[in-house]
Formats: C-alpha cells, sequence, structure tokens
C-alpha cells in the first residue's frame, strides 16, 4: 500500500510570514495526526483527527496554528503567523482501525526553517 | 508532555557489536513501539509489543518490556552502519484514545 504523502519536503520562511503543509493519508485510515518535531527532541502531537473530526487539539497552539481535514481524506496544517521557534520538523501520520495494537505509519515529513 | 524517556541519549559502538537502549514510562499502557528515524526524516515503525507480552522478535531487534518497571528495552545485534539513526519509544496509552506518546529518543551511531 501506499504512504502517507506530505508536502512540501522543505519550507524556508521569514518569522510573521504563512506556511501551510499537506498530508495526504493511507487510504481508509480514518485516524490522522500532525506532530511537531524540534530538533534533538521527540515528536509532540500537535492535533488528532477521527475522519474530518477533531479528537485531541490540546497541544496545538490555536492563536497561530490551524489544520483541517474536510472530507476525511486530506489534511492541511497551516502557520500564520510564523514563529522563529515554530522551526521543526512536522510529521504526519495515519492509522487503521484494527484494534489497539495496530501500529501507525507516518510520512516523511516537512522541515520547516523559520529566519 | 512526553510520556517516554530514553536512556542512554547517545550511544556509539563499533559495527558487529550489539546496542541496547533503554526506555521508562509514567502511565499504563496499551502497548509500546519502537521506532527509527534517519537525519530527521520520517519515523519508520520497527516493532510494538502488547502490555500483556515480555519479550517480542523482529529480525535482529529483541524488545522487552517491564510492566511492574514501566520500562522496556530495545537491543539491536550485530550492529550494522546502516543502523546508525535516532531510536525512539512512543507509549499508547490506556484512555489515551489512541496517540502516541513520544520520548526524546536515542542517537546511535555505528562505526565501520
Amino acid at each position: 500500500e501506499a504512504g502517507v504523502a506530505q508536502s512540501p519536503r522543505y519550507k524556508i520562511i521569514e518569522k510573521r510570514q504563512s506556511v501551510a503543509f499537506w498530508c495526504n493519508p493511507i487510504s481508509g485510515h480514518a485516524t490522522l495526526y500532525w506532530y511537531q518535531q524540534i530538533l534533538g527532541q521527540g515528536p509532540k502531537l500537535l492535533i488528532q483527527f477521527q475522519n474530518n473530526g477533531v479528537v485531541d487539539d490540546s497541544q496545538l497552539p490555536k492563536d497561530r496554528f490551524s489544520a483541517e481535514r474536510l472530507k476525511g481524506v486530506d489534511s492541511t496544517l497551516k502557520i500564520q503567523p510564523a514563529k522563529l521557534e515554530d522551526s521543526a520538523v512536522y510529521l504526519c501520520a495515519s492509522r487503521g482501525n484494527r484494534g489497539f495494537s495496530y501500529g501507525y505509519t507516518f510520512g516523511s515529513g516537512t522541515r520547516l526553517t523559520v529566519v | 508532555s512526553q510520556q517516554g524517556e530514553e536512556d542512554p541519549q547517545a550511544l556509539s559502538i563499533q559495527e558487529g557489536e550489539n546496542a541496547t537502549m533503554n526506555c521508562s514510562y509514567k502511565t499504563s499502557i496499551n502497548n509500546l513501539q519502537w521506532y527509527r528515524q534517519n537525519s530527521g526524516r520520517g519515523l519508520v515503525h520497527l516493532i510494538l509489543i502488547r502490555s500483556n507480552e515480555r519479550e517480542k522478535h523482529s529480525g535482529r531487534l529483541r524488545v522487552t518490556l517491564d510492566t511492574s518497571k514501566k520500562s522496556s528495552s530495545l537491543l539491536i545485534t550485530a550492529s550494522r552502519a546502516a543502523d546508525t539513526a535516532s531510536y525512539f519509544c512512543a507509549t499508547d496509552a490506556w484512555g489515551n484514545n489512541y496517540k502516541l506518546s513520544f520520548g526524546a529518543g536515542t542517537t546511535v551511531t555505528v562505526r565501520a
């Protein structure tokens, strides 16, 4: 099966600019996640979708970050305006519905540099 | 907040040697998973161990889980240069609605 697709792979923007990332999960996977991974740290969950509904966005900085998952398939994560501390790799992952012992599949990530 | 804590933070070994890294976590779990990451790219799922399992093998990987101590270990046997990467443990906790909490990772360097 095809993996989780993310684009772009790299993005460099100036602070206070806007940026958007796109994710296409594995076909049929109901659950989609966005993680932020700052250099030298483990990934931190930003938002979790179940189909097109938000399950958990408790760690999403909602004053500048937004995400949507139209029709329960593709998802977009947006940052507006960006800050220097948003420099990180943004990882998208999806998960099927075969019970709790089923693994997750991650995309290759988008590396964001804010200058 | 991060659930898992890996130890050591960094590990350097000679090709052919074994690499062992440990993970401790805080709350009850459904399962614990190990991932590999090369050069800040995407995470590759290595192995999943359920809370009622104590040991699992996959190729050169051996994972143990001790739920009484809330800890897990990952052993890579006969390491190769291609094993150079960061390794993360991630917990899938009870009542956590199926989402992973990651530790900070162990960076493994395998010297040729």
